[in-house]
């Protein structure tokens, strides 16, 4: 089974909209986290945002909120009043255990003005 | 901090050549990873190092593919010989531990390498 599924390959928003990019995980370690990053076309990897399983609360970073549904196995990323440079591609990835993160196929996003 | 600096940045080989791809992590870092991404298989786990050790290297796909770690602030990842099939983009990333799930990784640039 997939780790990590994303079931948008792409997606599209209108500037100044909010979105939600989804993304469901598999395991059955009880301690584990979640990460989001951004690749934008220039290729590099950016950290947005991470979610512990016993987190109580979602996480917030500025524009980025985590979606965290523990019970559906859920971490969905909403982004806030997009701007043109949020377009890019945007992976999540789970740490369980000691390994490493293991990455979606991730979703691109298109914002459009 | 200048964060984590591969080279080169971008890679042209043939076929049959010997490829190495070279990584400094973040001082301080205890953790090194090489991963290749590819459009049909997006981010994979090549091989990870802690403090210089290969620890995982079961995501290396063919005796072709080699990595090294001789010191806390280097490490290169070699193919020899290279196929076309190898053309993907190599990122290096590392972080200050691993068993606290509030690590992330910080990545490199990577290495966009072509092989002909």
């Amino acid at each position: 089974a997939q780790k990590i599924t994303q079931t948008q390959p792409g997606m599209f928003v209108q500037e100044k909209e909010a979105v939600t990019l989804d993304c469901t995980y598999d395991t059955s370690d009880p301690s584990y986290g979640l990460f989001w990053y951004k690749q934008p076309s220039s290729g590099e990897m950016i950290f947005l945002i991470y979610q512990g399983s016993y987190d109580q609360q979602n996480a917030t970073e500025g524009r980025y909120s985590l979606n965290f549904q523990k019970a559906r196995k859920s971490a969905n990323l909403v982004i806030s009043a997009s701007q043109l440079g949020d377009s890019a591609m945007y992976f999540c990835a789970i740490f369980e255990g000691n390994t490493p993160l293991v990455f979606g196929k991730g979703t691109r996003l298109s914002v459009i003005a | 901090d200048a964060g984590v600096i591969q080279s080169p940045r971008h890679e042209v080989t043939e076929m049959g050549q010997e490829v190495t791809l070279r990584c400094k992590p973040i001082s301080g870092h205890d953790y090194l990873f090489w991963y290749r991404q590819t459009m049909m298989r997006g981010l994979e786990l090549l091989i990870y190092f802690n403090n210089n050790v290969p620890i995982d290297d079961s995501g290396m796909p063919e005796d072709r593919f080699s990595a090294k770690m001789p010191n806390a602030s280097f490490s290169t990842l070699k193919i020899q010989p290279s196929e076309p099939r190898d053309s993907a983009v190599y990122f290096c990333a590392s972080s200050p531990r691993q068993g606290r799930p509030n690590s992330p990784l910080h990545f490199g640039n990577g290495t966009r390498l072509t092989v002909t």
